[in-house]
This record gives C-alpha cells, structure tokens and sequence, in this order.
C-alpha cells in the first residue's frame, strides 16, 4: 500500500499534550518524517527517523512508531503550534515517496 | 547553510510544458547522501510529491505523473529542474523543490525532506 492516513482535525487546550497519528502499511518498515506548516509558508521538519529533531525545533515535539502507525506528541502545545502537520515516509517499495492528508491542529 | 531557491514563470497556458528550476545556495548538488525533490500543493489542499533526483542523474517519479515528468540536474549550476508537459487546470499549484537527506541508521531507512525552497505558485490558464 502506498497510502498514509491522518485525521483531518484535531484540537488541544493550550500547555495540554496532543497526538497526532499516521496510519499506513509501509510504516511497517520505514520511518514517518513529520512536518509542520502555518498558512503561506513552506513545510518545516520537526520529527524524522526514530525521534529526531532538527536544529531549532523544541523539545517539546517527539516522535514515535507502533505497527503501522507513527505518532508526532506535542507535550505542552503553545499558541504558536497551530498549524498543519503532515507525515510522510516511503512506499512499500522503498522507491516512491508519500504523504499523509495532513491533520490541522486547532490550539484552544 | 544550504538554501532553495525556485524559479520559473507563474503563469503557463494549458497544454504547455511547466518549466521549474531549483538553485541550491551553501552546498554542492553533489553532495552524496541527498536526494532533490519536488513536491507541490493544489490551493488549500496536501503535499503531493512529484518526483525526485540523485545528483548522478537517477530519477524517481510520481507514479500519477510520470508519463509528464521530468526532472534533469545540473551539477555546474549547482540547480535541478523540473518539467511537467501537457499541464491543464488540475497543474495549478504552489511548487517546492526540497532536499531529500537520506540515510540508514541502526533501524532502516531514514528519509526527510529537510530543506525546503519558499514554493513558487504557478497557475494554468489561458
């Protein structure tokens, strides 16, 4: 399967932890990257590989991987956190590259 | 620090080849380890990958595009370039080109899109 499926929208109360998931067989054997992207901007990574973060991202933001689906937790979700959020990760081929549909997470 | 930088007209007439062109700025295209992408996204819609290249000219397509696509790398320039032939409506999007790091750790496969250009919005219309 080459599909990755996320939930459309998801909300958090300000300082609470959220999860956001990424569901796909070819999770099974590679790692989901996550991205973060806030209107009229281009993606930003947050998370690749086992749970890495790149240089400036807070450490707030983890990653983890269960069966076929990763998770992104964002412990203690600030204002500036509402954004879309997409995972990518490769095909069951390991070739080709996909994303998720993308989850837009609602800071409250 | 490695930057993106697209270019390219912003307006192309249906059933017209979309011409693209990525420069890489703070590091060489040849770089082993990375491979250099596109990826574009439909007004208000996901992120939908194209197509990628290794700087020694290999290729990865979009199954959904690949009879339209190609994407060629300059190492001299220090660019690569997308082209999408016979665009319609449907090709009206915001286009990224990104680099792809790409390695194996103790796990597998570790794959990201690390670095991203600022996206170039191109519209088909007559």
């Amino acid at each position: 399967s080459s599909e990755l499926t996320q939930d459309p929208a998801v909300s958090v109360a300000l300082g609470q932890t959220v999860r956001i998931t990424c569901q796909g067989d070819s999770l099974r054997s590679y790692y989901a990257s996550w991205y973060q992207q806030k209107p009229g901007q281009a993606p930003v990574l947050v998370i690749y590989g086992k749970n890495n973060r790149p240089s400036g991202i807070p450490d707030r933001f983890s990653g983890s991987s269960s069966g076929n689906t990763a998770s992104l937790t964002i412990t203690g979700a600030q204002a500036e956190d509402e954004a879309d959020y997409y995972c990518n990760s490769r095909d069951s081929s390991g070739n080709l590259v996909v994303f998720g549909g993308g989850t837009k997470l609602t800071v409250l | 620090q490695v930057q993106l930088q697209e270019s390219g007209p912003g307006l192309v007439k249906p059933s017209q080849t979309l011409s693209l062109t990525c420069t890489v700025s703070g590091g060489s295209i040849s770089s082993g380890g990375y491979y250099w992408s596109w990826i574009r996204q439909h007004p208000g819609k996901g992120l939908e990958w194209i197509g990628y290249i290794y700087y020694s000219g290999s290729t990865y397509y979009n199954p959904s595009l690949k009879s339209r696509v190609t994407i060629s790398v300059d190492t001299s320039k220090n660019q690569f370039s997308l082209k999408l032939s016979s665009v319609t409506a449907a090709d009206t999007a915001v286009y990224y080109c990104a680099r792809d790091i790409n390695y194996y750790d103790s796990s597998g496969l570790v794959d990201a899109f690390d670095i991203w250009g600022q996206g170039t919005m191109v519209t088909v219309s007559s």
